[in-house]
């Protein structure tokens, strides 16, 4: 089957660094998503990895390691507004989202 | 990005009422739709894909007769749900592809059902 696997919750504290790790086993790989979620409203967008290494858009990154089923989010320089929670999702050999359970990040002051 | 405009945000209704969500591509055509149900502090749960003049593939265990999705036009998806019930109360979101960008999603905001 397809799986996503992604810590539930995580606590950082507000101006340091956290790493969201997300682990997946799917049909075909087209592509690694990270989305961010506040309650109540639809996922954004943030990051999409197809090749290994790292990708850097500002305070966010991302890594894939298709070798090792393996994606990590890291926020950097973290402020209160990014409490929210992060979706993982895979697509798959048919262009299909497989989204993992999503983390819900506390910042604390 | 590409936009995608989701109406209503939220709607109240009773029961055995329907109720039609609709979401639309604003900028670009969206050959393929998707159609999610996101219960409280669970993941997206895929309900149909949709593409433009055909009909949507439901997922196992979404009944295609209580959850009607219509794609007549290249920008513009509709999902009724029939007959609601209060267990149909949910955050329901679509999101749309285009066919040159087959790799990226864009969603809409998102409609909060709740059915008394």
């Amino acid at each position: 089957g397809q799986n996503i696997d992604q810590p539930t919750e995580m606590t950082a504290t507000e101006g340091a660094i956290v790493q969201i790790n997300c682990t997946y086993q799917t049909s075909g790989f087209n592509g690694l998503f990270w989305y961010q979620q506040h309650a109540g409203e639809a996922p954004t967008f943030l990051s999409y990895n197809v090749l290994d290494g790292l990708e850097e858009k500002g305070r966010f990154s991302s890594f894939l390691s298709r070798s090792k089923g393996y994606s990590y989010l890291l926020l950097k320089e973290l402020q209160m507004k990014d409490s929210a929670s992060y979706l993982c999702a895979v697509m798959d050999s048919n262009y299909q989202l497989i989204w993992g359970a999503g983390t819900k990040l506390i910042i604390k002051p | 990005g590409a936009v995608v405009s989701q109406h209503p945000s939220w709607v109240i209704c009773k029961s055995g009422t329907s109720v039609k969500i609709e979401c639309r591509s604003l900028d670009f055509q969206a050959t393929t739709m998707f159609w999610y149900r996101q219960f409280p502090k669970q993941s997206l749960m895929l309900m149909a894909t949709s593409n433009e003049g055909s009909k949507a593939t439901y997922e196992q265990g979404v009944e295609k007769d209580k959850f009607l999705i219509n794609h007549a036009s290249l920008t513009l998806s509709t999902l009724t749900v029939t007959s609601a019930h209060p267990e149909d109360s949910s955050f329901y979101i679509c999101s749309a592809r285009e066919e040159d960008r087959a790799t990226e999603a864009f969603f809409g905001q998102g409609t909060r059902l709740t059915v008394v």
